[in-house]
């Protein structure tokens, strides 16, 4: 069984970097094929995909937070870590992660973790 | 800048049927965009309805189905229950490790 779990700080003042880290279990990063990947929603709003790592570490950003993420893997822990610097009101989300299941190139994000709540606000 | 686009909201009468979409602001969507539905509930997060298009993920009822609809990914509910009162998001990969969230539909079964 797949599962996801986000942790992080609840609060973070602006302009701090912020850290989120991914602990999964039911399969490994070390694996080709697999791949996690991070998605947030701002409190009454939509989705908004952020990143993603491969086993390969291959890594992919949104276009419009590209300067200001980082994501990175620790295998032997089974990790994924997302870092936001510069951090601002409008970042305050429910993070979540999730592992990018796929079938040929198709790709889809299932599942997902349960969320974490981070409010930027001093 | 992509942009996926919903209808923001839809309503539906119980047992009815209602056809949601999600679409490109610049061009059409195919099947290489692996279109993927998810559901989400208040405080919840995302379930899996469909990927790949059409394909239903374990244990989604045959009520929900997914495919391309002229230049649109579309997803269509029969029979609409109660509990099918939810937000609906659409998912596309755009390449390059790219993937994109439509904005959204809030579905109403009233």
């Amino acid at each position: 069984q797949v599962t996801l779990k986000e942790s992080g700080p609840a609060l973070v003042n602006p302009t701090q970097t912020l850290t989120l880290t991914c602990t999964f279990s039911g399969f490994s990063l070390s694996t080709s094929g697999q791949r996690v990947t991070w998605i947030r929603q701002p409190p009454g709003k939509a989705l908004e995909w952020l990143a993603r790592i491969d086993w390969d570490d291959d890594k992919f950003y949104s276009t419009s937070l590209r300067t200001r993420l980082a994501i990175s893997k620790d295998t032997s822990k089974n990790q994924v870590v997302l870092t936001m610097t510069n951090v601002d009101p409008v970042d305050t989300a429910t993070y979540y992660c999730a592992r990018v299941a796929y079938s040929g190139s198709s790709i889809w994000f299932d599942p997902w973790g349960q969320g974490t709540l981070v409010t930027v606000s001093s | 800048q992509t942009v996926v686009t919903q209808e923001p909201a839809y309503s539906v009468s119980p047992g009815g049927t209602v056809t949601l979409t999600c679409g490109l602001n610049s061009a059409s969507v195919s099947t290489g965009h692996y279109p993927s539905w998810y559901q989400q509930t208040p405080g919840q997060a995302p379930r899996t309805l469909i990927y790949s298009t059409n394909v239903r993920s374990s244990g989604v009822p045959d009520r929900f189905s997914g495919y391309i609809l002229g230049n649109k990914a579309a997803l269509t509910i029969t029979g609409a229950r109660a509990d099918d009162e939810s937000d609906y998001y659409c998912a596309l990969y755009m390449g390059g490790g790219i993937s994109v969230f439509g904005g959204g539909t809030k579905l109403t079964v009233l």
